[in-house]
């Protein structure tokens, strides 16, 4: 069955760039739109944006115009970078597929702090 | 911005007790793009229901999504041991995505 597996730096500095990867195994990346969704320390679950197989994309607002999230068919892989991060931005980082996410990767947790 | 408030905040409930979860959207869910999912902690969530009502694969026949519109509920039959998390419903149907802040279901 397919998998999910994120991948990145656990500590970011202040004003520096978060980026994270999110593997897919057991299945392929085509056909799907991939999302990233992140959860604060004791708090609730909040959607970061998806990317289509196309290559389209759609963001929440929230960010502005900090995130991107960028697709490599060929690894069967999909980015997300987080510009600007500040203390706020700390958080488990969750890859997952689809609206109706049926499927999520284990999370990861990310700390901005000098 | 579709904000859904999910009631109540915590549900304290005794093993073999039936839940009942509310999650109330600020305007309709484009096509019943409702979905529910169940987080343990330390683990990812789980998604339970999509489409309001359709169980997920894998998902026992104890949960049970229902509703439309602005209104959606979600029922977990009798309670085992294994189902006290936390609930959070999720519409899907327009951008952004949202999530409700989640019901704790605790041990009574």
């Amino acid at each position: 069955q397919v998998q999910l597996q994120e991948s990145g730096p656990g500590l970011v500095k202040p004003s520096e760039t978060l980026s994270l990867t999110c593997t897919v195994s057991g299945g392929s990346i085509r056909n799907y739109y991939w999302i990233w969704v992140r959860q604060p320390p004791g708090e609730g679950l909040e959607w970061i944006g998806y990317i289509h197989y196309t290559g389209r994309t759609n963001y929440n607002p929230s960010f502005k115009s900090r995130v991107t999230i960028s697709l490599d068919t060929s690894k069967n892989q999909f980015s997300l970078k987080l510009t600007s991060v500040t203390a706020a931005d700390t958080a488990v980082y969750y890859c997952a597929r689809e609206g109706a996410m049926d499927v999520w990767g284990q999370g990861t947790t990310v700390t901005v702090s000098s | 911005e579709i904000v859904l408030t999910q009631s109540p905040g915590t549900l304290s409930l005794s093993p073999g007790e039936r839940a009942t979860l509310s999650c109330r959207a600020s305007q309709s869910v484009s096509t019943n793009s409702l979905a529910w999912y169940q987080q343990k902690p330390g683990q990812a969530p789980r998604l339970l229901v999509y489409g309001a009502s359709s169980r997920a694969t894998g998902i026992p026949d104890r949960f049970s999504g229902s509703g439309s519109g602005t209104d959606f509920t979600l029922t977990i039959g009798r309670l085992e041991p294994e189902d006290f998390a936390v609930y959070y419903c999720q519409q899907y149907g327009s951008s952004p995505l949202t999530f409700g802040g989640g019901t704790k279901v605790e041990i009574k």
